[in-house]
């Protein structure tokens, strides 16, 4: 299994600019999500899904869109970038609500100019 | 609202045990985490603790739980330069079931 893969590994955007962040994971896990990491503020949930679907915001939703059509698949997008979304963000899967084994992947670095 | 604290540095030398604290807000978590990210990567679970449980071993790592004062220990024995990382505690609490994290202790050791 390749677990949750993330892509890109690293991007830089202009101010205004789209793009989507994709998300896969190949553990059949039903609930996926997605956060960001700034320094000093730790992680912080952006959207989740508990399965095919299904989505909901979290804690800092504005800005992002999400949406899952597949198990596997869970993309974040940014409609209109800003320098406020400069930041690394983290996909994560698990089996269950009850994540007693949360799986992330390994971020994708976004510098938004 | 939920929070989770803990300090954001911690110096050791390569050998000694290293303990990261953490405390917590919601009583009702059913489970708190320890994770590890080295540099450049993504989180790594180490270790998980019920709620009902007071303390658990796992080779080097120990966690301690006190439900009373909402506070969670990782100690490190033996601490290898390998073991520098940031480390963060999370409680499933969330009001979507999600992770709560703290902002990360950042764990130097020195050879």
């Amino acid at each position: 299994n390749a677990g949750v893969t993330q892509t890109p590994k690293f991007q830089v955007l202009k101010t205004g600019q789209s793009m989507t962040l994709q998300c896969a994971q190949d553990m059949n896990h039903e609930y996926m999500s997605w956060y960001r990491q700034d320094p000093g503020m730790g992680l912080r949930l952006i959207h989740y899904s508990v399965g095919a679907g299904i989505t909901d915001q979290g804690e800092v939703p504005n800005g992002y869109n999400v949406s899952r059509s597949t198990t596997e698949d869970f993309p974040l997008r940014l409609l209109s970038a800003a320098p406020s979304q400069t930041s690394v963000y983290f996909c994560a899967s698990s089996s269950g609500t009850f994540q007693e084994t949360q799986y992330f992947g390994p971020g994708t670095r976004l510098l938004v100019l | 609202g939920e929070d989770v604290e803990q300090s954001l540095f911690l110096s050791v030398r390569e050998g000694d045990s290293s303990v990261i604290n953490c405390t917590y807000t919601d009583s009702s978590s059913t489970y708190l985490y320890w994770y590890k990210q080295e540099p450049g990567a993504g989180l790594q679970l180490l270790t998980y603790i019920f709620s009902n449980m007071d303390m658990k071993q796992d080779q080097r790592l120990t966690v301690l739980l006190n439900k009373k004062d909402k506070h969670l220990s990782l100690r490190i024995a033996d601490t290898q330069t390998g073991d520098s990382a940031i480390y963060f505690c999370a409680e499933m609490g969330g009001s979507q079931g999600n992770l709560i994290f703290g902002k990360g202790t950042k764990l130097s050791v020195k050879p």
